[in-house]
């Protein structure tokens, strides 16, 4: 059964500061990949995805995440964060030919000015 | 550009009643979805359904059933609601093999 961890429940960062956001995935095959962030009270919007093909995969608002066959991750990157990215990110998994997405637990990202 | 609708952001229900979440995408998706949100648990599958009339359970189903009717609308019904009910509902769709679009949300408070 696929099965997908965010190991950090709440992260805080400096303005300006570096960010990596964790996920390591459980899937037999070559999975389909998600990060989705979700400001306070809405849905979730996706930030980026990976299906196949360059394993750094670019997103919107600066975003970056890597996938690593051999660590079962794709954590997320930004080199500078803004106030603005205060929210919660999920990562998902998916797997070809299946309706569904797997999701992980969430982490929370605080942003200090 | 793509659109998921809940018809309500917020709802406070007494227990016992019947509730009926409704969820309308313009995309012509074939799979939807309801997702339980709650703090610290992430996004649980309640059901989904991948075409008209047809429906799987997810992770979480007790206490709750759907209706699948017409392509584009996917309902969530609680048939008697109950105070360990109150979350976030989630209602998404997707193609086979995409990314999923959320809807903004319906905070539901059972009392």
């Amino acid at each position: 059964a696929q099965s997908v961890t965010q190991p950090d429940i709440h992260i805080t960062v400096s303005e300006g500061a570096s960010l990596e956001l964790r996920c390591n995935y459980s899937y037999g095959a070559t999975p389909y990949l998600f990060w989705y962030v979700q400001s306070p009270g809405q849905g979730l919007q996706l930030l980026l995805k990976y299906f196949s093909g360059d394993t750094l995969v670019q997103g919107i608002k600066g975003f970056e995440a890597e996938f690593k066959r051999s660590q079962s991750s794709f954590n997320l990157r930004k080199p500078s964060v803004h106030w603005s990215d205060a929210a919660e990110y999920f990562c998902a998994v998916g797997a070809q030919g299946a309706q569904k997405l797997v999701f992980g637990q969430g982490t929370r990202l605080t942003i200090n000015p | 550009d793509v659109k998921v609708t809940q018809s309500s952001r917020y709802l406070v229900k007494r227990t016992g009643e019947k509730v009926f979440l409704e969820c309308v995408q313009d995309m012509d998706h074939e799979n939807m979805f309801w997702y339980r949100q709650d703090p610290g648990l992430g996004l649980r599958l309640i059901y989904f359904s991948y075409d008209v009339k047809m429906k799987e359970k997810g992770d979480i189903p007790e206490g709750y059933s759907v209706s699948r009717e017409k392509k584009e609308r996917f309902s969530l019904i609680l048939e008697s609601a109950s105070t360990n009910q109150t979350s976030m509902y989630l209602c998404a769709s997707r193609l086979w093999g995409t990314e999923a679009f959320f809807g903004q949300g319906t905070r539901l408070t059972v009392v």
